[in-house]
């Protein structure tokens, strides 16, 4: 499979621990995102990297969230003292500009991390 | 205000009938609009991109419409399959392509 893939798919915790999830972006993509969807919404912007640098990010990015890309592949993004309001589905994309036909900002999806903190 | 809004719906379409809904942003500056389909728990997936002139893509037409702000989704003899929510996204920003913003997202419910 050569799409995007994200891992876990689900991750139940307690209060307070500290998840990390990880995107693996389809391989030939520059751009790699991370979005946030709630139930009833549509995803929202987290923060996007460049290969390896993280060029921006939301401020919905509390400081207990922290997004890398080390060697500008794989992504991880950490979740530390979580809180019962951060329970979501942790959407990663990725993108390129030289995707075809399409215009520039066509994002290929994971099918998410679905977070459930108790 | 929310900067992209869409109605919630549901829309009940029978099999075999057209179906349309808008989508509003508030930024005038957008640079790039697009329709995603999302089924119950899974991933958003890519519809189509919204051109100028408007494009069609099989049963699909979308349109845009700038003076007013809004874009459009058309969907004729309408499947089963077609029941999902549809998501619009914008990119207000020119070169912050994938920086989208999304709608909450328009439900379509097609009976047989």
């Amino acid at each position: 499979d050569t799409g995007v893939s994200q891992d876990p798919r689900h991750k139940i915790t307690k209060r307070g621990q500290n998840v990390t999830f990880r995107c693996d972006p389809i391989s030939e993509h520059n751009r790699l995102y991370w979005y946030r969807q709630t139930l009833g919404q549509g995803p929202e912007f987290l923060t996007y990297f460049q290969n390896e640098a993280q060029l921006e990010k939301s401020r919905l990015l509390s400081d207990r969230f922290s997004a890398e890309r080390p060697k500008g592949s794989f992504s991880t993004l950490e979740i530390q003292r979580t809180e019962q309001g951060d329970s979501a589905m942790y959407l990663c994309a990725s993108s390129s500009r030289t995707s075809g036909r399409v215009p520039p900002g066509e994002l290929f999806f994971g099918e998410g991390s679905r977070l459930t903190v108790l | 205000r929310k900067e992209v809004e869409q109605d919630p719906g549901p829309f009940n379409v029978p099999e075999g009938a057209t179906v349309a809904f808008n989508c509003t942003y508030s930024n005038s500056a957008s640079q790039s609009f697009f329709w995603y389909r999302q089924d119950c728990r899974k991933e958003p997936k890519l519809l189509m991109s919204v051109y100028s002139s408007g494009n069609e893509d099989g049963r699909f037409t979308a349109q845009l419409n700038r003076a007013s702000q809004y874009i459009s989704l058309l969907i004729r003899d309408s499947k089963l399959s077609d029941s999902a929510t549809y998501l619009c996204a914008v990119n207000p920003w020119a070169d912050s392509w994938g920086k989208l913003q999304f709608g909450a997202g328009t439900q379509v419910v097609v009976t047989p």
